[in-house]
């Protein structure tokens, strides 16, 4: 079960949107629409941002959406703010009811 | 409003058992959902270690399967965690969180996090 595949560092400027790619393959990302996106601050738990590919929580932030094209999942960051700055992981759900994550990428706001 | 506290030994020597305790406050673990087990060592990224049902069906990482046990005690509403002959590659922080599994897949919300040392 190998971590799925993501930039290590992403930046933009303050009301830019930024891309990050969340790449597996068709056991996991690509087999499943179950993948879901956490952002986390320095020194603080991760926090669910985007489930099931596209969905947001309730009370999650419009900013935030999330895609999926075959073996690659993308979570869009819009109007970029500073209190976006972090680190943000991907999630999927793997064949024989595992769960694997990404390799994490750090957001920086310019 | 569901809130989840990890607890248990900072420190844990080599070759020995590492035990955690979440306790699960605002919300009856045995009125469904999974809940997960998830650390990150030092620096680096999120490892999923297992999730359990409260009727005990159990999920592990096949890299930890061997070393690992997820088990519950819905009275104390409280879930567990046990890793044995831990290494220092075991140091990390360990979160816990509820985890949806069927028909979606999420882990929200999630622990504080507890640091785990493995040091001898």
């Amino acid at each position: 079960q190998s971590a799925l595949t993501q930039p290590a560092s992403v930046s933009g400027s303050p009301g830019q949107s930024i891309t990050i790619s969340c790449t597996g393959s068709s056991s996991d990302v690509g087999g499943y629409n179950f993948v879901s996106w956490y952002q986390q601050h320095p020194g603080k738990a991760p926090k669910l941002m985007i489930y099931d590919v596209t969905n947001r929580p309730s009370g999650g932030s419009n900013r935030f959406s999330g895609s999926k094209s075959g073996n690659t999942a993308s979570l869009t960051i819009s109007g970029l703010q500073a209190e976006d700055e972090a680190d943000y992981y991907c999630a999927s759900y793997s064949s024989s009811s595992t769960w694997v994550f990404g390799t994490g990428t750090k957001v920086t706001v310019l | 409003q569901v809130q989840l506290q990890e607890s248990g030994p900072g420190l844990v020597k080599p070759s020995e058992t590492l035990s955690l305790t979440c306790t699960v406050s605002g919300y009856s673990i045995s009125s469904g959902y999974y809940w997960g087990w998830i650390r990150q060592s030092p620096g680096k990224g999120l490892e999923w270690i297992g999730s359990l049902f409260h009727r005990g069906t159990t999920y592990y990482n096949p890299s930890l399967k061997s070393r690992v046990a997820i088990t519950i005690d819905t009275s104390k509403n409280q879930f567990f965690l046990k890793l044995n002959s831990v290494t220092a590659a075991d140091t990390a922080v360990y979160y816990c969180a509820r985890a949806a599994v069927v028909g979606t897949s999420w882990f929200d919300p999630w622990g504080q996090g507890t640091l785990v040392t493995v040091s001898s």
